[in-house]
């Protein structure tokens, strides 16, 4: 089975500007998380979607948006881009049930000058 | 407030030996753990996982031992290859709720010395 896919693999923009980022789960998986790594706040959650749907959110303010299509592929939004959004954006894939390993793509990394 | 926490940044370990990675939590509704391997640049590769109602799985070299009452896991590799050079996070999960949200420590990058 093929894994995760993610692109663009590299991104730079400049503030003010937006992005768009794509996730392609493994084939069955209908449920897709994106997290976003820092240096300095590490490894954090962003949304869930499941079913087209948005299930579960963390704590990021409303620039950050997603959504998912009938495939279960998924886009992932950044609006008004802030220097601190430089990060590597991770999206992970998994069946969506309670217990499910997630599995994750290579990530997109974006640089925001 | 950090709800999972790996305490050690680094760890260096010669070739051979065992690795003991450690990991400790706060939240006492996370009830299902991983271990994910990471190189710079890549994304987390899955490891091994436990649920809360066993205390040690294992899956060749790698084991995985959780001690609820202390809120505690950790991972032993055995025996360490140069290969096993990568930086490890713990996660966590909980049962309702954001139950399919991970919570991420921050990291241990273990390096195996030939």
């Amino acid at each position: 089975k093929a894994g995760v896919t993610q692109t663009p693999r590299y991104l730079i923009k400049t503030r003010g500007q937006q992005v768009t980022l794509s996730c392609s789960p493994i084939s069955g998986h209908r449920s897709v998380s994106w997290y976003q790594q820092t240096p300095g706040q590490g490894l954090q959650f962003l949304f869930e979607y499941f079913s087209e749907t948005q299930r579960n959110k963390g704590n990021f303010p409303g620039r950050f948006s997603g959504r998912q299509f009938s495939n279960s592929r998924s886009e992932m939004n950044v609006s008004t881009l802030e220097l601190g959004d430089s990060a590597l954006y991770l999206c992970a894939s998994s069946l969506g049930q309670v217990g499910d390993t997630q599995y994750f793509g290579p990530g997109t990394r974006l640089t925001v000058l | 407030d950090q709800q999972v926490k790996q305490n050690s940044p680094s760890l260096s370990v010669q070739e051979g030996r065992i690795s003991i990675l450690n990991c400790d939590y706060t939240n006492s509704m996370f009830d299902y753990f991983l271990w994910y391997k990471k190189y710079p640049a890549e994304g987390p590769t899955f490891l091994i996982s436990i649920s809360s109602i066993k205390d040690k799985n294992e899956d060749g070299r790698f084991t995985v031992f959780l001690n609820k009452s202390a809120k505690h896991l950790s991972l032993h590799i055995v025996p360490s290859q140069p290969g096993d050079s990568a930086v490890y996070f713990c996660a966590a999960s909980g049962t309702s709720g954001s139950a399919r949200q991970l919570t991420f420590g921050s990291g241990t990058q273990l390096t195996v010395l030939p």
